[in-house]
């Protein structure tokens, strides 16, 4: 299996743009996350699905996030409008239900915002 | 979930076993203590994960005391490619969501 797969790898975009940002997990694991990390405040969730289903979104900034999950091999966080503030590395991972945590991520999308 | 701390930064000579420390003094039964570690510019990678029992694979080993409230990560004979930072979480099983905290940035050294 190639891993989790991200893209793009680097987005730059102008403030107010939309941007979208897709992942392909591992196939067979039924657990899907999102996760943003800056300097200052480290990686944190932002949303999770299982089953395709979101589960908990309350890590998401503002409802200028929003992500979807229309199957269990895909899935996008889009940003519209984007700020700025929004400029971080962007990670994906996936896992598979079972008797560990083991999340595998990928290798992120670093986004910039000017 | 539980608390940790770990120390902001950490040195270790090549070669030389690294030994990295977390505490997780609020740790309750059903609780494992999980590591990652990010090399610059990965994505976070999964090294090992224990619930009591002393733990071994072909990256690390995970020793943790006999009262749960503190734990070690021995990566045996470190190199230069076992630079990064590592994280220790604990959580439950019936948990779903790793949360990171600041980790321990280790710097292997020739």
């Amino acid at each position: 299996d190639a891993g989790v797969i991200q893209s793009p790898r680097h987005e730059v975009t102008e403030m107010g743009q939309e941007v979208t940002l897709r992942c392909k997990p591992i196939s067979g694991h039924d657990y899907l996350f999102w996760y943003r990390q800056t300097m200052m405040r480290g990686l944190e969730l932002l949303i999770y699905f299982n089953n395709n289903v979101p589960i908990d979104d309350s890590g998401m900034p503002e409802d200028r996030f929003s992500a979807k999950m229309p199957n269990a091999s895909f899935s996008t966080l889009k940003i519209q409008p984007s700020e700025p503030r929004d400029s971080a590395v962007y990670f994906c991972a996936s896992r598979r239900t079972g008797s560990t945590l083991e999340a595998f991520f990928g290798q992120g999308t670093r986004l910039t915002v000017v | 979930d539980a608390k940790t701390t770990q120390p902001t930064s950490m040195d270790c000579a090549e070669g030389r076993a690294a030994n990295l420390p977390c505490n997780h003094s609020t740790i309750s039964g059903n609780e494992y203590v999980y590591w990652y570690r990010q090399i610059h510019s990965q994505g976070p990678q999964y090294i090992i994960h224990g619930l009591k029992n002393n733990e071994t694979n072909e990256m690390a080993s995970l020793i943790i005391t006999e009262d749960r409230k503190s734990s070690t990560l021995i990566l045996p004979h470190a190199t230069l490619r076992d630079t990064a930072v590592y994280y220790c979480i604990v959580i439950s099983n019936a948990g779903n969501m790793l949360t990171f905290g600041g980790g321990t940035r280790l710097m292997v050294k020739p």
